[in-house]
């Protein structure tokens, strides 16, 4: 009930290229949906999240798009760039966890040039 | 400009020594995590506290251990490393409603 289903394991994008990529969770208790970026040598940062009570977000060139009857969410990179190759987490949450972060497996996303 | 160091970065260190990872906050956070994770793969959560003296265990079995005497401390300790310890210890912490921040990692190799 705790899973986050990831996917693709790895990504590979055209520079300019929108790269997708996919959740899907089955505990409908969760409210918080936060996306994570790590760099090789780093760790995860935040980079955007959402609530349950819209259904899209953008920052920039990330939008993440929320479809709460589906039980699924994604992350879209529009406009891809060799700089944004790096893992790509999904994460949910919710109060009755004391908001301990329930992950995905991520995803590596390679941008070529 | 990082909040949660973490040290050391990398360490190389023979079969059966004792180690201890380095992890500090300074934002206050109640909450503090250790992940171990294969560069660029899943997150494995293998320790987690609440509060001062709570530690709990994770999801991953470890023969780790963690103590919380401070808010902003959190070490990790390995009493004989052994060669399948070789990973990533990633650290994190939270004021629980906006998610974690993490450290940079300490590169643990056992030889």
């Amino acid at each position: 009930q705790q899973q986050v289903k990831q996917s693709p394991q790895s990504l590979i994008v055209q520079k300019g290229g929108i790269s997708i990529i996919n959740c899907a969770y089955e505990n409908t208790a969760f409210d918080y949906f936060p996306w994570y970026q790590q760099f090789p040598g780093k760790g995860p940062a935040l980079l955007i999240a959402i609530r349950p009570d819209v259904s899209e977000k953008k920052e920039g060139r990330f939008t993440i798009s929320f479809n709460k009857s589906a039980k699924q969410f994604s992350l879209h990179i529009m406009d891809s760039q060799p700089g944004d190759s790096a893992t790509y987490f999904c994460a949910a949450t919710h109060s009755g966890s004391a908001r301990q972060l329930t992950f995905g497996s991520g995803t590596q996303l390679t941008v070529l040039p | 400009e990082a909040d949660i160091y973490q040290t050391p970065r990398y360490l190389v260190i023979g079969t059966g020594k004792k180690i201890t990872l380095e992890c500090s906050q300074t934002m206050g956070h109640d909450k503090m995590y250790w992940y171990q994770q294969d560069p660029g793969m899943e997150l494995h959560l293998i320790h987690y506290s609440y509060g001062v003296n709570s530690t709990e265990k994770g999801d991953l079995s470890s023969e780790s251990t963690v103590s919380r005497i401070r808010t902003e401390h959190f070490p990790l300790t390995l009493e004989s490393a052994r060669p399948s310890h070789t990973s990533q210890y990633l650290c994190a912490s939270s004021p629980g409603a906006r998610g974690y921040t993490f450290g940079s990692g300490t590169r643990l190799t056992v030889v």
